[in-house]
This record gives structure tokens, sequence and C-alpha cells, in this order.
């Protein structure tokens, strides 16, 4: 069975940092590119940052500069490196593993940039 | 970027009837196009993809349609399970872009 399973989320002070980790099982990691996606309070889904299997990475206009994404493939595990949060970060943060669409997600971590 | 609209917002169904909820593209993204389910507190689930294939163990109630920039989900016969927030996302371009939902309630 695949699971996905986020952690690291919180409650961050506006220009702190958080690292979310999305621990992976059930599946050959190597062989599947992953992305993280946030849902805001109130609004829909938005993808936020994508890593291939390969390592090559993308990120949002919203996000570029600030987050990073990167995996360990020893470790089976996708992170988010994120960096002078604003109060707009505020969302539930999902990994899901990629095709073209997302064909697994986790249950998500909520981050909270507040003062 | 590709924009993704949702109609309508929300969608008051009562338990047995149907649903067609609507997503169009701003350009044309030809058949790459997935729908996804997500109830409270849950993580979503992917309903269809390539516009009309159903994902692994999704219920035949749920079927999908449309091609380049006018797209359709239908739900026959709602069960209670599927009173959720339903999002419709292109992969023809980068970057990947979701509509803002729709909500299906209980009538």
């Amino acid at each position: 069975e695949v699971q996905l399973l986020e952690s690291g989320g919180g409650l961050v002070q506006p220009g702190g940092t958080l690292r979310l980790s999305c621990a992976a099982s059930g599946f050959t990691f190597t062989n599947y590119a992953l992305t993280w996606v946030r849902r805001a309070p109130g609004k829909g889904l938005e993808w936020v940052s994508g890593i291939s299997a390969n390592g090559a990475d993308t990120s949002a206009d919203s996000v570029k500069g600030r987050f990073i994404i990167s995996r360990d493939n020893s470790k089976n595990t996708l992170y988010l490196q994120m960096n002078s949060l604003r109060a707009e970060d505020t969302a539930i943060y999902y990994c899901a593993r990629q095709l073209y669409y997302f064909d697994q997600w986790g249950r998500g971590t909520q981050v909270t940039v507040s003062s | 970027e590709t924009v993704m609209t949702q109609s309508p917002a929300t969608l008051s169904v009562s338990p047995g009837e149907g649903a067609t909820l609507s997503c169009r593209a701003s350009q044309s993204i030809s058949t790459f196009l997935a729908w996804y389910q997500q109830t409270p507190g849950q993580a979503p689930r992917l309903l269809i993809y390539g516009a009309s294939t159903r994902a692994t163990g999704i219920p035949a109630r749920f079927s999908g349609s449309g091609s380049g920039t006018e797209f359709t989900l239908t739900i026959n016969s709602l069960q209670s399970e599927d009173f959720a927030v339903y999002y419709c996302q292109q992969y023809s371009d980068r970057p990947l872009t979701f509509g803002g939902g729709t909500k299906v309630e209980i009538k």
C-alpha cells in the first residue's frame, strides 16, 4: 500500500523558517516525481514545488527563491525547506506522487504563519 | 499560465440524485485533465485522469468527459460519501494548475 506521511508543520512567525518532510513507502521511490501542493484557508489547491525522479526541481512563482524542494532517495523522503515565510503561506501542505497528475496523496501538515 | 475555472462554486443535491460539475480551461489542454475529490480532513483522491479515465478503485457512477477547453464531471446517484469538494487540474503545461473547486453539499 502506498503511503505518504507529512510532518514538520507548525506555527511560525513571519520571516521564519520551517522544513517539511514526507516519508514515502509502498512503492519504488526513485521511479517517481514528487510534489508539494497546498490549500490555504477558504481557497483551492495550489501546486507549490515539484521534483523529478532524477532531481530536477521547479517551483511556483509565489514561492520561488524562498522554498527549496529536495529528496533523499536513501531515506525515501521528500523535503520542503520554507524560508522567509509570509502570512499568505498559511495552508495545509500535501505531498503527492506525480505522474502528470497526482495519483497518491498524503493527509497533509498544517503550516501557520502568524505573529 | 492556464487558468482553470470551475462552476458552480456550490451545488446542492439530494442523495440519490445526479450532479454535473463543469471545468473550463483558459486555453486548449486537449484531454490533459484530472479530477480530484476531497472530503474534510482527508487527502485529495484522484478520480479521473485523461479527462475520462477512472482511476483505480473509483466507482462507475463517476464519469468524466470533454476535451479542449470544456470538461464535465458527472456523478450518478450521489451517495453520502460523495458530498465533498471536487477539483479539476490541468497537466498540459507548466505550472500545473487547479480550478477553484466545486463543493457538492446535501440539499
